[in-house]
């Protein structure tokens, strides 16, 4: 596995509570990714970040929001959890930005959030 | 919204048998990736078509891309009981100011010893 480490790896809170997400890596590449995978809609990316303090939407980032203040650190808050945000959640790095040079992503093993 | 699409959803195949995957998508692409994961895992990048070509193999998988038909396949040949996942093709899309990868919904791969 590439040096992707997401914390915690499991979470139960309840609606209406913050929640921060954390991936850390290793591997001081520029682009890290937020994806979301739930049953019947594969991987959908909510937030991603191409430096330090760049960050943009993706697809589903409506109560999401994201930080990068170090290269190798990109959060991910929830500022009121709500039941339809249970899901697992995944980090992914990529070397170059997607589409340049045929990059792959390299993906964390996941943090399976529930709330209740 | 998807721009990939698996099928099957779900394949259970005999340990020793070729497996058949399909992605089909609906816009233009530069390339089109394949990743394989593992139960409670993250997922694994598999390999990477270019939109020229059009056939790419990598030990006991083969991919192939039909661009007039926007659809490609995944073949694992002599399948073993360790290919057991779930496989998913993405594809790159512009969406803002940069490109992200756009995954499918998956196909369950079970491989029966």
């Amino acid at each position: 596995d590439a040096g992707i480490t997401q914390s915690p790896r499991h979470k139960v809170t309840e609606t209406g509570t913050p929640v921060t997400l954390r991936c850390h890596q290793t591997e001081n590449h520029r682009y890290m990714y937020w994806y979301r995978q739930d049953p019947g809609h594969g991987l959908r990316l909510i937030h991603y970040s191409y430096g330090v303090k760049d960050t943009d939407k993706g697809e589903v980032s409506d109560g999401y929001s994201v930080s990068r203040s170090k290269t190798e650190d990109f959060l991910l808050t929830l500022e009121s959890a709500t039941s339809s945000q249970t899901s697992v959640y995944f980090c992914a790095i990529s070397e170059r930005r997607v589409g340049a040079n045929l990059t792959p992503l390299h993906f964390g093993n996941g943090t399976r959030l529930t709330v209740t | 919204s998807q721009q990939g699409e698996e099928d099957p959803q779900a394949l259970s195949i005999q340990e020793g048998e070729n497996a058949t995957m399909n992605c089909s998508y609906k816009t233009s692409i530069n390339n089109l990736q394949w990743y394989r994961q593992n139960s409670g895992r993250g997922l694994v990048h598999l390999i990477l078509i270019r939109s020229n070509e059009r056939e790419k193999h990598s030990g006991r998988l083969r991919v192939t891309l039909d661009t007039s038909k926007k659809s490609s396949s995944l073949l694992i040949t002599a399948s073993r009981a360790a290919d057991t996942a779930s496989y998913f093709c993405a594809t790159d899309a512009t969406s803002g100011s940069a490109r992200q990868l756009t995954f499918g919904s998956g196909t369950q791969l079970t491989v029966l010893p």
